[in-house]
């Protein structure tokens, strides 16, 4: 079964400093994958996608994720974070041909003064 | 603006008793699907439909019950055979592929009085 790990469930970092989120799944087969934002209290946002094509996606408020298929990863990076950014992220995966999506456990990214 | 509704956004449950987490969405989705949050556990799938009149039992289905009588709505009944039911509940809707995100409403924080 497909599965999902995200390696820290918590991250703290300073402001301005560079941050990156790691995810792990589990399938061999061909797959898409997600990253979810969720703030406080509120529901996930989707923040960015890998469907096909460039292994680098990026969103439009900074962040970008690599999907690298030997390591079977699809990690999150930005290179200089805001307070704004403290929030939980989650990774999803779903197989191709496949329909349901399974998230990992979420890494909670604490942003500081 | 198109999304999901979910109400009420806070409910309590008194031993014994049902509860339904209403969900409705006007962004002409198929599939609509019901999750379960618990700190440090990311989301699981309770119940799921592609299709209005037919859901299928997610992981962790005992203890609830779903109806799908018109396409925008997906009711959650959480019944009293949920012996924990305390936890944050998450209703989203996709397009029915596999390349496809979700979208989330706001959520409904579930607690027992």
């Amino acid at each position: 079964a497909q599965s999902v790990t995200q390696l820290d469930s918590q991250v703290p970092v300073f402001e301005e400093a560079p941050v990156e989120l790691r995810c792990n799944y589990s399938s061999s087969v061909s797959v898409y994958l997600f990253w979810y934002v969720q703030y406080p209290n509120q529901g996930l946002q989707l923040l960015l996608k890998y469907l096909s094509g460039s292994t680098l996606v990026e969103s439009i408020n900074g962040f970008e994720a690599e999907f690298n298929k030997s390591q079977t990863s699809f990690h999150l990076r930005k290179p200089s974070v805001h307070i704004s950014d403290t929030a939980e992220y989650f990774c999803a995966v779903s197989d191709t041909g496949g329909f349901k999506t399974i998230f990992g456990a979420g890494t909670r990214l604490f942003v500081k003064a | 603006d198109g999304g999901i509704t979910q109400s009420p956004k806070y409910l309590f449950r008194k031993e014994g008793q049902n509860v339904t987490l209403s969900c409705e969405q006007n962004l002409n989705h198929d599939a609509m699907y019901w999750y379960r949050q618990d700190p440090g556990q990311g989301l699981r799938l309770i119940y799921y439909s592609q299709i209005v009149n037919d859901f299928q039992k997610g992981d962790i289905a005992e203890g609830y019950s779903v109806s799908r009588e018109k396409k925008e709505s997906f009711p959650l009944t959480v019944t009293s055979a949920q012996k924990n039911p305390t936890a944050f509940y998450l209703c989203a809707s996709s397009i029915v592929a596999d390349n496809q995100p979700q979208h989330f409403g706001d959520g409904t924080r579930l607690s027992i009085l």
